[in-house]
């Protein structure tokens, strides 16, 4: 069974507090992806990874880092929180490198709440 | 990003009708594409996938359909059960970038 673990479902941080969403794959898939999930905007790619201590940008990149440095462990990154940042956060893996035609895996998300 | 989006945000149907779930997708260059569910508070389960060499792909009470013609992929679901309630969407792939719809609302009515 495929399994990508979020540590932590739901979160409430101060604005300007540091926050560290934690992702695990145990299916040795090259690729792993963070998205955000607002209502009516459907899912949106922060970063993805397609290799150890590989990344590259997605559409909403501000305001996000990431780390990757083992294969099945990627990390987003918050620096300095901001209410605006506030949603469901998803983060995904895949086979197969730098390619398509893979089925992409998510995890059960997590809910962050800045205030 | 992709254009991939979904005729109505909202369907009701009766437990034990059949159900479709209609998607366009706009780049004729994506190859391969997926269907979610998604429950509420949950991330989003994989369903049944399709590649852009088949038109046809079924499963256990689910079959894909795909028209490259229109760029138009639709989700069939067969005697609708309450536990199909969810919000459905689709993603196509292309380039190893997959791009979503924003989802569709199935409400089943015991």
């Amino acid at each position: 069974d495929v399994k990508v673990t979020q540590s932590s479902r739901y979160l409430v941080k101060r604005t300007g507090e540091k926050v560290f969403l934690e992702c695990v794959q145990d299916m040795d898939h090259e690729n792993m992806f963070w998205y955000r999930q607002d209502p009516g905007l459907g899912l949106r790619l922060i970063y993805f990874s397609y290799d150890v201590k590989m990344k590259e940008k997605g559409d909403i990149p501000e305001g996000y880092s990431v780390s990757r440095e083992k294969k099945e462990r990627f990390s987003l990154i918050l620096e300095s929180a901001s209410t605006n940042q506030t949603s469901m956060y998803l983060c995904a893996s895949s086979a197969g490198g730098f390619s398509s035609g893979n089925t992409i895996y998510f995890g059960e998300g997590s809910w962050l709440t800045v205030v | 990003g992709e254009n991939v989006g979904l005729h109505l945000p909202t369907l009701s149907v009766q437990e034990g009708d059949n159900s479709i779930i209609n998607c366009a997708y706009s780049n004729s260059a994506s190859d391969y594409f997926i269907w979610y569910k998604q429950e509420s508070g949950k991330g989003p389960q994989f369903i049944i996938d399709i590649r852009s060499n088949m038109d046809k792909r079924q499963g256990q009470r689910v079959t894909v359909l795909l028209n490259k013609t229109v760029k138009h992929l639709s989700l069939q679901i067969a005697a609708t059960q309450p536990g199909d309630s969810a919000v459905y969407f689709c993603a196509e792939n292309s380039w190893n970038q997959f791009y979503f719809g924003t989802g569709t609302s199935l409400t089943v009515i015991p």
